[in-house]
């Protein structure tokens, strides 16, 4: 089945500690994202990338990295200097359809800072 | 201005009725709109899709009304059901590079 997978679903952390994020696509999409999502914000842009070994800084972008060294992953790092990192994570792939641009969602991972 | 505000945040609708939700953008840089559904603890789905060149667009009981002028966009459930209970949100992409959110909004559909 092709699809995004993100993993874990679940990840707790201790504060002061980095976190790695897992996101896989096998739908050959050249763009993918990761979006954070807060109760009543909706989901907010940290970052995205067009194309291997590019990526480029959202609008919530302080405190993560990302990496891009395969077309088929795209994993996030959430590090200690991201002062609330509890959310709702999720990741995202892209394709050009019918006229405009369709997104594709894993199916999130929700981390809690203990 | 890379915002699209988006209003109600809750809506209450008895099943069979017609529930309306509404967005709002003022750059014109956006050039598709996107409406996702999203349920508890999933990632959002692509519903339906319309390009600002288009009034209106009709997909089953989900249609897009779009006002180029007013910067305005819409979508409309008709035939509201118990499982369409979700979260909607509309989106607008930004040079088919960033995609915005809007904030959501709640859908509950009483039977």
């Amino acid at each position: 089945d092709g699809g995004i997978t993100q993993s874990p679903k679940y990840l707790f952390r201790k504060e002061g500690q980095n976190v790695t994020l897992s996101c896989e696509q096998n739908l050959n999409h050249d763009a993918m994202y990761w979006y954070r999502q807060d109760p009543g914000q909706g989901l907010r842009l940290i970052y995205y990338s067009q194309i291997v070994n590019d990526f480029q800084k959202g609008d919530i972008a302080e405190g993560y990295s990302v990496s891009r060294e395969k077309k088929e992953s795209f994993p996030l790092t959430v590090t200690s200097a991201q002062k609330n990192p509890t959310a709702f994570y999720l990741c995202a792939s892209t394709t050009y359809v019918r006229g405009g641009t369709e997104a594709f969602f894993g199916q999130g991972t929700r981390l809690t800072v203990v | 201005q890379q915002q699209v505000k988006q209003s109600p945040q809750s809506l209450i609708v008895q099943k069979g009725g017609i529930s309306i939700i509404n967005c709002a953008y003022e750059n014109t840089a956006f050039d598709y709109f996107p409406w996702y559904q999203q349920f508890p603890g999933k990632g959002p789905a692509l519903l339906i899709a319309i390009r600002p060149d288009v009034s209106e667009k009709k997909e089953g009981r989900f249609t897009i009304s779009f006002n180029k002028s007013a910067k305005q966009f819409s979508l409309h459930i008709m035939d509201s059901q118990p499982g369409d209970s979700a979260t909607y949100f509309c989106a607008a992409w930004f040079y088919t590079d960033k995609l915005i959110f809007g904030t959501g909004t709640r859908l509950q559909v009483f039977p």
